[in-house]
């Protein structure tokens, strides 16, 4: 079946600090992969998407390479801010979404 | 991108008593689901709000626990039914539909039952 699995949390690093968190999938297909972030008292929020095999998304400074040999999506941010801290989600879509657990990330200043 | 919009954004309710949390999506969203979010946890799919019809629920939740309703393309409700301390979670409204095949989420409503 599908699943998401993605690092435990929280981490914890300090502004301009360079994020890796890492997302492997299982899938039956070819599925869509993606980021939702979730800051504070708010709902998910899409952050990037890749829709196929070698596909990178980036958005506000995060990329994640959808890479099919490794089944994954791993989410980069070179520098990241305070305005960073949130829950990250990562997700793959086939015939539904399957979500990660979430990852917390605290960015000290 | 999508607009979806929830109520009530939260509330603090009785053991026993039931709530309604309304959705209201815009015309981008073919289709609706709803997702619950326990304290510190991913997200777990509830049911696929299909239009006109029965919801469809994921194993391990049931419609008399949780009844659904869509009578149109842009509005759905999720009751929550007979409370219990166990229910409480944020429970979320979402939506897919267009060509980008993203899921839209709403702000989501923080459930508390004492």
């Amino acid at each position: 079946g599908n699943s998401v699995t993605q690092m435990e949390g929280p981490v914890t690093l300090s502004e301009e600090a360079f994020l890796t968190i890492n997302c492997t999938y299982t899938a039956t297909g070819y599925p869509s992969l993606f980021w939702y972030v979730q800051y504070p008292g708010e709902g998910l929020q899409l952050l990037l998407k890749a829709t196929k095999a070698d596909d990178k998304g980036s958005n506000k400074g995060f990329e994640a390479t959808y890479r099919k040999e490794t089944t994954s999506f791993h989410l980069e941010k070179g520098s990241v801010q305070v305005s960073d801290s949130a829950v990250y989600f990562c997700a793959l879509s086939e015939d539904k979404f399957y979500f990660g657990s979430g990852t917390k990330l605290n960015v000290k200043p | 991108s999508a607009v979806i919009s929830q109520k009530p954004s939260r509330d603090i309710c009785q053991r026993g008593t039931s709530l309604t949390i309304q959705c209201q999506v815009d015309s981008q969203v073919t289709m609706m689901f709803w997702y619950r979010q326990q304290p510190g946890q991913s997200l777990t799919l509830i049911a696929t709000a299909n239009q006109g019809s029965e919801a469809t629920y994921e194993s391990g939740f049931v419609i008399d626990k949780f009844p659904i309703s869509r009578p149109n393309l842009t509005f759905s409700t999720l009751t929550v039914s007979n409370m219990s301390p166990e229910d409480s979670s944020i429970y979320l409204c979402s939506g897919a539909g267009g060509y980008t095949g993203e899921l839209f989420f709403g702000e989501g409503s923080r459930l508390t039952v004492l």
